[in-house]
């Protein structure tokens, strides 16, 4: 079974710090993806991966980076956290379309709040 | 712009009712269509998907959804609802062969004993 990893299910920064989550992945996936899901929004995608060292934008790229330095592994940056960002993050990860037609598989969330 | 959308935010049912959930997505072409559930506390779960061939398509759990490309629809439908059916459905697609799904805003169903 798939198992995607988000390093922390909790977390509480400060406006302005640097915020670092992670996301890994144990199936050997091309494709990850990083989303926040908020009330009334559903999900929205934020960045996606569909290689190491390749991003693209997604819905709302603004005020995130991402980085993949390894196939397994894909984080989510928040260059100067602002309230705004409080919202619970989701990491999934797939294989490339095409190849099976596999869906994408979902992480547990990090739910962060930013003071 | 391409989009997937669901009208029901919040539905409340009595165990043993029916269910459909309404999906629309405006994509033409060939598209890929999920049903994810999100139980609480808990991450989201593929329900069934969608990519071609039979358009009634049978999940988990007894869902199933009929996708309608005249009505650019993909309702999920479940024939009699269980109080452990309580939790947050999302609909999603997009064009085949893009790598990146859009989700619909969801929709809460709750179930009553």
């Amino acid at each position: 079974d798939v198992k995607v990893t988000q390093s922390s299910r909790y977390l509480v920064k400060r406006t302005g710090e640097k915020v670092f989550l992670e996301c890994v992945q144990d199936m050997d996936h091309e494709n990850m993806f990083w989303y926040r899901q908020d009330p009334g929004l559903g999900l929205r995608l934020i960045y996606f991966s569909y290689d190491v060292k390749m991003k693209e934008k997604g819905d709302i790229p603004e005020g995130y980076s991402v980085s993949r330095e390894k196939k397994e592994r894909f984080s989510l940056i928040l260059e100067s956290a602002s309230t705004n960002q409080t919202s619970m993050y989701l990491c999934a990860s797939s294989l490339p379309q095409g190849v099976s037609n596999q869906p994408q598989h979902f992480g547990d969330g990090t739910r962060l709040s930013i003071l | 712009a391409q989009s997937v959308s669901q009208h029901n935010h919040h539905v409340i049912l009595s165990e043993a009712a029916s269910l459909e959930l309404g999906c629309n997505y405006s994509y033409g072409g060939t598209v890929n269509l999920f049903w994810y559930v999100q139980y609480p506390g808990q991450h989201l779960q593929l329900l069934l998907k969608y990519f071609s061939g039979d358009p009634l398509v049978k999940g988990i759990k007894g869902f199933e959804a009929e996708f309608i490309k005249s009505k650019f629809s993909f309702n999920l439908r479940k024939p009699s609802v269980q109080w452990s059916d309580t939790a947050e459905y999302f609909c999603a697609g997009g064009p085949a062969g893009r790598r990146a799904l859009t989700f619909g805003s969801g929709t809460r169903l709750q179930v009553q004993p």
